[in-house]
């Protein structure tokens, strides 16, 4: 199948700070990005989507200006957290589907943990 | 909120198939059956898919019922790297989102 990275896998910031984490696809183009949280013993949510040169559409309840998402090119989307909260520590997962959209491949994750 | 239904947990012996099962009762006819595995700490891993054949691939088989309201997955030999929690979706591509329910923790146990 498709391979999608992430970077950094995990990371540990101060409560404050922004943490940009970075997902690819690194075989195949990916119209469309999504981004997905994970909290522990939970199932994947659904934070945003992105598609290539346009703004993210955010799901209901995810703030737009804390968590920045960026889809500049074909192979690369980024979020941002801004001004982390330890709240805000969580699983990470970015996924990308091609222009059919119909099947998404998901990177590894980001563990972040915000002290 | 999830549209599928799938039992909380299964156990497996190692070399045996495990089935997994699915029910997708409210499934529509341009919607496919997704299976996705997630192993410990990882991304969630694509598996299969399908419309309303039986389907298989170098990882596992989907069979798909006639009316298309149950399926179910078979690893036809579980390994104890198979040991995940399985995710069936019913999802339509381009016209929707993959939502994730809670899923099959399944234990491949030697």
């Amino acid at each position: 199948g498709a391979v999608v990275s992430q970077h950094p896998s995990w990371v540990i910031c101060k409560s404050g700070t922004s943490v940009k984490i970075e997902c690819r696809s690194l075989d195949f183009q990916a119209t469309t990005m999504f981004w997905y949280r994970q909290f522990p013993k939970q199932s994947l949510m659904l934070m945003a989507t992105s598609n290539e040169g346009s703004k993210a559409t955010y799901e209901q309840g995810v703030e737009k200006d804390k968590f920045l998402i960026n889809h500049a090119s074909l192979t690369l989307s980024t979020l941002t957290v801004t001004s982390a909260h330890p709240e805000d520590s969580s699983f990470y997962i970015c996924s990308a589907a091609g222009l059919a959209r119909d099947t998404q491949y998901f990177g590894p994750g980001t563990r972040l943990t915000v002290l | 909120d999830a549209k599928t239904t799938q039992p909380p947990s299964m156990d497996c012996a190692e070399g045996r198939a495990a089935n997994l099962p699915c029910n997708h009762s409210t499934i529509s006819g341009n919607e496919y059956v997704y299976w996705y595995r997630q192993i410990h700490s990882q991304g969630p891993q694509y598996i299969i898919h399908g419309l309303k054949n039986n389907e298989t691939n170098e990882m596992a088989s989907l069979i798909i019922t006639e009316d298309r309201k149950s399926s179910t997955l078979i690893l036809p030999h579980a390994t104890l790297r198979d040991t995940a929690v399985y995710y069936c979706i019913d999802f339509g591509g381009s016209q929707g989102n993959l939502i994730f329910g809670k899923g099959t923790k399944l234990s491949v146990k030697p």
